[in-house]
């Protein structure tokens, strides 16, 4: 069962756009949620992150919006860069107990920025 | 400071072998998380562990096992290879809790032929 889903494996834009990632999750005891950012041969890096009791989250080029009514996320990059060209993943934790020892990501969507 | 050391970076096992794999986390992070990354399954939790304790586990097989010691290096131990084992393993760094986000390590590549 799939608690965490990026339906789009891959999206394209051109630089100087604005990339839209999206993240749906079904576990309603989800209250934390954030974004990695992945290039090849490297580990994920942590990029954002957002709390349940926020709908907005903003830093720098990268806001991540939250629906909980919804039960969806995403990522919002203004303006694209070429170097933003990597995999995202979305991932959710529960705050409290034991689940909150890890977190369960998406599939991830390869971003593709073009110059 | 230093990130997340993981050791070896690539490795190639033979079906049937078992195999150890090795992290130093960040200085003064006590929290050490593994996941396992595959082409179609994403990145999946295998176990965390803190001051030594497993305090969550994965959906995997008693094959995957993990410790921590005391200077919060932590080794994962996997036991009979199968070819499916191929993957990328994760390991991850924090001060104690999933949600304030993790250091990653690059990750050692096994191949199980």
């Amino acid at each position: 069962d799939q608690q965490v889903k990026q339906n789009s494996p891959s999206l394209s834009v051109q630089e100087g756009r604005i990339s839209i990632l999206n993240c749906d999750y079904t576990n309603s005891m989800f209250d934390y949620f954030l974004w990695y950012k992945k290039y090849p041969a490297e580990g994920p890096t942590f990029l954002i992150s957002i709390s349940s009791i926020k709908d907005k989250n903003e830093d720098g080029r990268f806001t991540v919006f939250l629906n909980k009514s919804a039960k969806h996320l995403s990522l919002h990059i203004v303006p694209s860069q070429p170097g933003d060209s990597a995999v995202y993943f979305c991932a959710a934790s529960v705050g409290s107990g034991g689940s909150n020892y890890k977190l369960t990501f998406g599939k991830g969507t390869l971003l593709t920025v073009n110059p | 400071k230093a990130g997340v050391t993981q050791t070896p970076r690539y490795l190639i096992k033979t079906r049937g072998q078992q195999v150890t794999l090795s992290c130093s986390p960040i200085s003064g992070h006590r929290s050490v998380s593994w996941y396992q990354q595959t082409p179609g399954q994403g990145l999946q939790f295998l176990f965390e562990y803190f001051s030594e304790t497993q305090r969550n586990k994965g959906n995997f097989p008693g094959r995957f096992s993990g410790r921590q010691f005391s200077n919060s290096r932590s080794e994962m131990n996997v036991s009979t290879l199968e070819l499916g084992d191929s993957a990328l393993y994760l390991c991850a760094s924090s001060r104690g809790q999933a949600h304030y986000g993790y250091t990653f390590g690059s990750g050692t590549r096994l191949t199980v032929v």
